[in-house]
């Protein structure tokens, strides 16, 4: 079946850059999707690209997929301590159905 | 317009007790979602819901029974419980498909001794 994966764990100084990865087995997916979970809280939609896009931006956030490598990532410009949260990579698979990653903790520290 | 809710926030049962799970959205959404969350796992679907009075399986239903009678209520439940169960639940809904955008509730953590 579909299989969605991604580092769990990434760590940055506030200021800087942060990048987390996903990549997926399944490539018929027609929406790609990141969440946000902050702690004690559900996840909340971040952003999402449609297959036939290759780059989209919203403010500080970038997501680039790579159809052909089945690679899609999340950059955010000028990570603040406010941005610390688990991350998740969603991807639409069988049936219709959201397939999730494990999620990628992002820590950001001064 | 207070969104996905889910009652309670907390629970710890024994195995082998019983116990049921509510959502409650306020959106209309035709479908509705249980997932479970376990560490290193990410979301796990249970089961969901495509519309009033219809249910169907996800990817890890076992243990687990819904009941989707009103189209603003999703309710899962545990018959007997079991330690495999002990994991963070979240309901969530979306306006008419998967891919529309899901709205996740706050989360149940549930302990099972």
């Amino acid at each position: 079946g579909e299989d969605v994966e991604q580092s769990l764990f990434l760590s940055v100084r506030e200021g800087d850059s942060s990048v987390i990865n996903c990549t997926y087995t399944d490539s018929s997916s027609t929406y790609l999707y990141w969440y946000k979970q902050e702690p004690g809280a559900g996840l909340q939609l971040l952003t999402y690209i449609f297959s036939n896009m290759d780059m989209k931006q919203d403010q500080r956030l970038t997501v680039l997929l790579n159809k052909k490598d089945k690679h899609l990532s999340l950059r955010i410009a000028d990570t603040q301590t406010g941005d610390s949260a688990i991350y998740f990579c969603a991807v639409v698979g069988g049936y219709n159905k959201l397939i999730f990653g494990a999620g990628t903790r992002l820590a950001v520290h001064p | 317009n207070a969104g996905v809710t889910q009652t309670p926030k907390f629970r710890v049962l024994k195995t082998g007790q019983s116990m049921t799970l509510l959502c409650a959205q306020d959106m209309n959404h035709e479908y509705m979602y249980w997932y479970r969350q376990d560490p290193g796992m990410g979301l796990r679907l249970i089961h969901y819901s495509v519309g009033e009075g219809t249910t169907a399986k996800g990817e890890v239903p076992d243990g687990y029974n819904v009941s989707r009678l009103k189209k603003q209520n999703f309710l899962l439940g545990l018959e007997s419980a079991a330690p495999s169960q002990t994991s963070v639940y979240f309901c969530a809904s979306s306006r008419s498909t998967s891919t529309d955008t899901q709205y996740f509730g706050p989360g149940t953590r549930l302990t099972v001794l």
